[in-house]
């Protein structure tokens, strides 16, 4: 079956430039949560979704990035005057019902701030 | 603090041998972990998972150590391939929301 989807792959933005970034989940998968990594390090938490409403999102660097799940399926994470120390690959995982089931990652959207 | 670490950054092996990565945890609360296997531009990869209550488990050449006496947490590949040639990142539940705290990762490097 399909796995986690983001879309875009690739995404080049302006510092100061507002972005948006997708995660189609795995069908059927309550929990959705974004992860960001750099170069050379592990995944780092940034939030996780359990149905439509925000369980956990005390990774969130600060208030310019903010995410979303309104129908408790596709999430987007938006990111507000960008920074050039945004440029990482944002990760979108989702797992059956949170807790002690596995998270299936997407590819991720690598962010490059200019 | 508390983090999830790994013994060795980088791993080589010769095709065909056994492949052997460790990786430690401080907190003794987390119940459920996770190792990963990521190849250059994709996403982490779920490879085998194990839960607090058992100290072995076994999947398709891979097999999972716990020691919580320690708190060590080990992957060993059996008749390693150039296939498995990845990074490796073990990652521990700490609560039962399923948050997973990844550690930096150990780079698997198989010669042929």
């Amino acid at each position: 079956g399909a796995g986690v989807s983001q879309t875009p792959s690739n995404k080049v933005t302006e510092k100061g430039k507002y972005v948006e970034l997708r995660c189609d989940p795995i069908s059927g998968h309550t929990a959705l949560y974004w992860y960001r990594q750099s170069l050379g390090q592990g995944p780092e938490f940034l939030i996780y979704f359990q149905g439509t409403g925000a369980a956990d999102d005390s990774g969130l660097p600060n208030d310019r990035f903010f995410a979303v799940r309104p129908e408790g399926s596709v999430s987007t994470l938006k990111i507000q005057r960008t920074e050039r120390g945004d440029s990482a690959v944002y990760l979108c995982a989702s797992s059956l019902r949170g807790g002690e089931s596995p998270l299936h990652f997407g590819n991720g959207t690598r962010l490059t701030v200019t | 603090g508390e983090s999830v670490g790994l013994h060795l950054p980088t791993l080589s092996v010769q095709e065909g041998d056994n492949s052997i990565i460790n990786c430690a945890y401080s907190n003794s609360a987390s119940d459920y972990f996770i190792w990963y296997k990521q190849e250059s531009g994709k996403g982490p990869q779920f490879i085998i998972d194990i839960r607090s209550n058992m100290d072995k488990r076994q999947g398709q050449r891979v097999t999972v150590l716990l020691n919580k006496t320690v708190k060590h947490l080990s992957l060993q590949i059996a008749a390693t391939q150039p296939g498995d040639s990845a990074v490796y990142f073990c990652a521990e539940n700490r609560g039962s929301q399923g948050n997973l705290i990844f550690g930096k990762g150990t780079k698997l490097s198989v010669k042929p």
